[in-house]
């Protein structure tokens, strides 16, 4: 149980473009979810926390209106990074938290690895 | 939110056990200790939480001192596919999400 899944798994794009990145939990419902960003070598930074049908909170440092995530039901939130360019490339994570029972875990997606040319 | 330090590696060997401590000072009452395992380009992978005292599941054990300033994740009989980065997080709710450096730990033969 508690499974996340991300699509796509992977993607490239050209500069200038926008993705979209999903996360779903599969097998429960998810009052919150996590997007975060990692860089070769480095930790797991996270950029914002979105709770269903209101607005995500982003970390400091965080562009919203670059980084626009929508979490429209309890097991889906999705990431777009609007007019992407060469240094958002990166790893991104979501993780999500169950809305019921043992609410102190996150469960992590796989990730989704972004290319911009 | 409780910073937390911890190693920035570690090397062990087959078979050896490895305990891992993450240092966590200002820890809050309502703080727990939980602990990821990430391998490269995956998302992190749930090991253990605890809040006092002992936990031990299938994979590994952490203890946590009465004062709940430190915790150690000790993982029994290392193999190769061990090798990762280990996160501690500490906070409560929505409040532990954030992540540290983590401890990269290298298993050789």
């Amino acid at each position: 149980g508690a499974v996340v899944s991300q699509h796509p798994s992977r993607v490239i794009c050209k500069s200038g473009t926008s993705v979209k990145i999903e996360c779903r939990s599969l097998d429960f419902q998810a009052t919150t979810m996590f997007w975060y960003r990692q860089f070769p070598k480095q930790s797991l930074m996270l950029m914002a926390t979105s709770n269903e049908g209101s607005k995500a909170t982003y970390e400091q440092g965080v562009e919203k209106d670059k980084f626009l995530i929508n979490h429209a039901s309890l097991t889906l939130s999705t990431l777009t990074v609007t007019s992407a360019h060469p240094e958002d490339s990166s790893f991104y994570i979501c993780s999500a938290r169950s809305a019921s029972g043992d609410n102190r875990s996150q469960y992590f997606g796989p990730g989704t690895r972004l290319t911009v040319l | 939110l409780a910073k937390t330090t911890q190693p920035i590696s570690m090397d062990s060997y087959e078979g050896q056990e490895v305990n891992i401590t993450c240092s966590h000072n200002n820890i809050a009452t309502n703080d727990y200790i939980t602990w990821y395992q990430q391998f490269p380009s995956q998302g992190p992978r749930f090991i253990i939480q605890g809040y006092k005292t002992k936990v031990t599941n299938e994979v590994a054990s952490l203890f946590i001192p009465a004062d709940r300033k430190s915790s150690t994740l000790s993982l029994p009989r290392v193999s190769l596919s061990d090798t990762a980065v280990y996160y501690c997080l500490v906070g409560e709710g929505n409040n532990d999400m954030r992540f540290g450096a983590g401890t990269r730990l290298t298993v050789k033969p």
